[in-house]
């Protein structure tokens, strides 16, 4: 059974720097991209960034392009993200979802399953 | 960017009833559109992927339609656990992958 396990919530003050974690199991980790969304408090769903599981490769929303890094360790098939100068409008629930196409690539994504979300709380 | 228009923002079924949500994609992406589930304090669950797909574990009263740029999903006989906010997503052209601005499912 896939799972993907995030790191917990917590309170940063402005212009800090939050990295969230991401552990894969129950699967290939090296076949998968795995993906970072944002969802802000009432709000929609919002991509940020993925990683190729296989060779690290990066592609970023223009949105976050200068202020994220998204790193991986196969040895423990963990996934990072390091999101950096945080402000107010950052307050927000950040998923990982690997990401899963037809046939397996690491492109045109649909994401399954997601992590269960981890709380980012932006305040001095 | 293409962006994903959900329609409408709330609606309101009684249990048993068919409900019918929209999306409209800017452009033409194909298949390639997923809808998700999410209750809240929970993450999304993938319920359909390239357009009308099942994903595992899904139940047969959720169907997915549609290509090019409009698409439906359409639970009929709702049940207690299916209100709940639907996302559609396109995967077509990425980055960024974009999502509609969901569509709440309430209870009438």
């Amino acid at each position: 059974q896939v799972h993907l396990v995030q790191s917990g919530a917590g309170v940063w003050r402005p212009g800090a720097s939050v990295n969230v974690s991401c552990k894969a199991s129950g699967y290939s980790f090296t076949d998968h991209a795995m993906h970072w969304l944002r969802q802000a408090p009432g709000q929609g769903l919002e991509w940020m960034g993925w990683i190729n599981g296989g060779n690290g490769h990066t592609i970023y929303s223009q949105t976050f392009q200068d202020r994220v890094t998204i790193t991986r360790d196969t040895a423990s098939n963990t996934v990072y993200l390091l999101l950096s100068g945080l402000r107010s409008e950052d307050t927000g629930v950040y998923f990982c979802a690997r990401g899963r196409s037809r046939p397996l690539s690491v492109a045109n994504n649909w994401f399954d399953p997601w992590g269960q979300g981890t709380l980012v709380t932006v305040s001095s | 960017e293409v962006v994903m228009t959900q329609s409408p923002v709330t609606l309101s079924v009684s249990p048993g009833e068919r409900a019918t949500l929209s999306c409209r994609a800017s452009q033409s992406v194909r298949n390639n559109l997923a809808w998700y589930q999410q209750k809240p304090g929970q993450a999304p669950r993938l319920l359909i992927y390239a357009a009308s797909t099942r994903a595992s574990g899904v139940p047969t009263r959720f169907s997915g339609r549609g290509s090019g740029t409009e698409f439906t999903l359409t639970i009929t006989s709702l049940q207690s656990e299916d209100f709940a906010v639907y996302y559609c997503q396109q995967y077509n052209f990425w980055p960024p992958y974009t999502f509609g601005q969901g569509t709440k499912l309430d209870i009438q």
